[in-house]
């Protein structure tokens, strides 16, 4: 079963616009990570924030944790039809080394 | 370093047909994972090795079977392909510190 679920499914903005997805996640986690993957790749690690931080960045991304609302987001600024991919957040807990993953999102942006 | 690798890359088998899947990685990580990934499904986990000579079951273990006899190689066996194995299949490893985990380019499998 998905702890995390990604919302929205899908996004479609333009070249320089921000882009922003949601992960919703369902029990306690020890971090979250989110991850992108190109049509047709693996999945690339983009960002890793522990349940002790709030806030996170990594050139164009941002990323925030509430874990009051058990919810994360990645900002993606200054969007680039590069960044088209899917986007997943995966989270693991207690002390498991097993990242669970969401059904990602997937964005599309428009040169 | 080669990172994660992974052979086939793609595979169309008959239903009942067997065959195994080879995972390999240089960067000495002790865990190793088996994910399918179907679409609207996400990644969902099959097989799973903490180290060497271990192995344990995932969220979607049945029809499948392991082995990590070596800690740079996990193999994902199928010994009887049916049509709902047909999906895309990433093998990954995890570095302890930073924790991430590192995938290797997918498997497609078909099975017709």
């Amino acid at each position: 079963s998905q702890q995390g679920e990604e919302d929205p499914q899908a996004l479609s903005i333009q070249e320089g616009e921000n882009a922003t997805m949601n992960c919703s996640y369902k029990t306690s986690i020890n971090n979250l990570q989110w991850y992108r993957q190109n049509s047709g790749r693996g999945l690339v690690h983009l960002i890793l924030i522990r349940s002790n931080e709030r806030e996170k960045h990594s050139g164009r991304l941002r990323v925030t944790l509430d874990t009051s609302k058990k919810s994360s987001s990645l900002l993606i600024t200054a969007s680039r039809a590069a960044d088209t991919a899917s986007y997943f957040c995966a989270t693991e807990s207690g002390g498991s080394y097993i990242p669970t993953f969401g059904r990602g999102t997937s964005l599309i942006v428009h040169p | 370093n080669a990172g994660v690798t992974q052979t086939p890359k793609f595979r169309v088998l008959k239903t009942g047909q067997s065959m195994t899947l080879l995972c390999a990685q240089d960067m000495n990580h002790e865990y190793m994972y088996w994910y399918r990934q179907d679409p609207g499904m996400g990644l969902r986990l099959i097989h799973y090795s903490v180290g060497e000579g271990t192995t344990a079951k995932g969220e979607v273990p049945d029809g499948y079977n392991v082995s990590r006899l070596k800690k740079q190689n996990f193999l994902l066996g199928l010994e009887s392909a049916a049509p709902s194995q047909t999906s895309v299949y990433f093998c990954a490893s995890r570095s302890d510190s930073p924790y991430e985990q590192y995938f290797g380019p997918g498997t497609r499998l078909t099975v017709t």
